[in-house]
């Protein structure tokens, strides 16, 4: 099973709303990522975690804040987002983060910042 | 250069015939390839990952490396409208961090027509 879970599916928020966006893997996998992706655009990183410890920021602004809170589950908290980060959120997850390392998707939540 | 570059599309093609997509790469280090298949609105699915030279076969799907001319291609036999979807080649690379990232091509985007 090469399942990676993210709920909601679709999120609409206003400007000052606090959210969050859930992921959940239970392939073992110690590596975990969040990316961003426009319309026609690849995804685009934003956060590592690996071994629960944040591994790597893409200067992403901190209205986006991820949490780790154990190896299965990934949070990204959203606040005071602008318009211009709707996009579809994707989790990602594989082994270790290291070598020849092959990266699960989740189906994403698709955000909406009105 | 963009360290992994692919031929944009859009591709159109009639039902049956075989698609050719196409990356480049310009950094060796980590020479293994995977290809991921995006449905409209969907997360990203692994279709396939090879790390040699030459050519992996997966049904109708065939990995093709070239790492002498740093060119990786997937061609598509018998092709099937529900083959439309975008395509994204990506590698990893590795810049020092605790862990890798993967990079994308642009991704092809292949209409397959009935």
């Amino acid at each position: 099973d090469t399942e990676v879970t993210q709920t909601p599916k679709h999120l609409v928020m206003g400007m000052t709303n606090k959210k969050s966006l859930k992921c959940e893997q239970h392939m073992g996998h110690r590596a975990m990522y969040w990316y961003k992706q426009k319309a026609k655009k690849p995804p685009e990183l934003m956060f590592v975690y690996s071994y629960e410890k944040l591994s790597i920021n893409e200067s992403v602004p901190s209205r986006f804040s991820p949490e780790c809170p154990n190896s299965s589950l990934l949070n990204l908290h959203l606040h005071a987002l602008q318009p211009e980060d709707s996009a579809l959120y994707l989790c990602a997850s594989s082994q270790d983060g290291q070598g020849a390392d092959i990266q699960y998707f989740g189906a994403g939540t698709r955000l909406s910042v009105l | 250069q963009k360290e992994v570059e692919q031929d944009p599309g859009p591709l159109s093609v009639p039902e049956g015939a075989i698609v050719s997509l196409n990356c480049t790469y310009s950094n060796s280090a980590f020479q293994y390839f995977m290809w991921y298949r995006q449905y409209s609105r969907k997360g990203p699915e692994l279709l396939m990952y090879t790390y040699s030279s030459g050519n992996k076969e997966d049904g109708r799907f065939t990995a093709q490396v070239d790492k002498s001319s740093k060119y990786i291609s997937l061609f598509i036999r018998d092709s099937q409208p529900s083959d439309s979807a975008t395509y994204l080649c990506a590698k990893p690379t590795f810049d020092g961090g605790a862990t890798n990232k993967l990079i994308f091509g642009t991704g092809t985007l292949l209409a397959v027509q009935p």
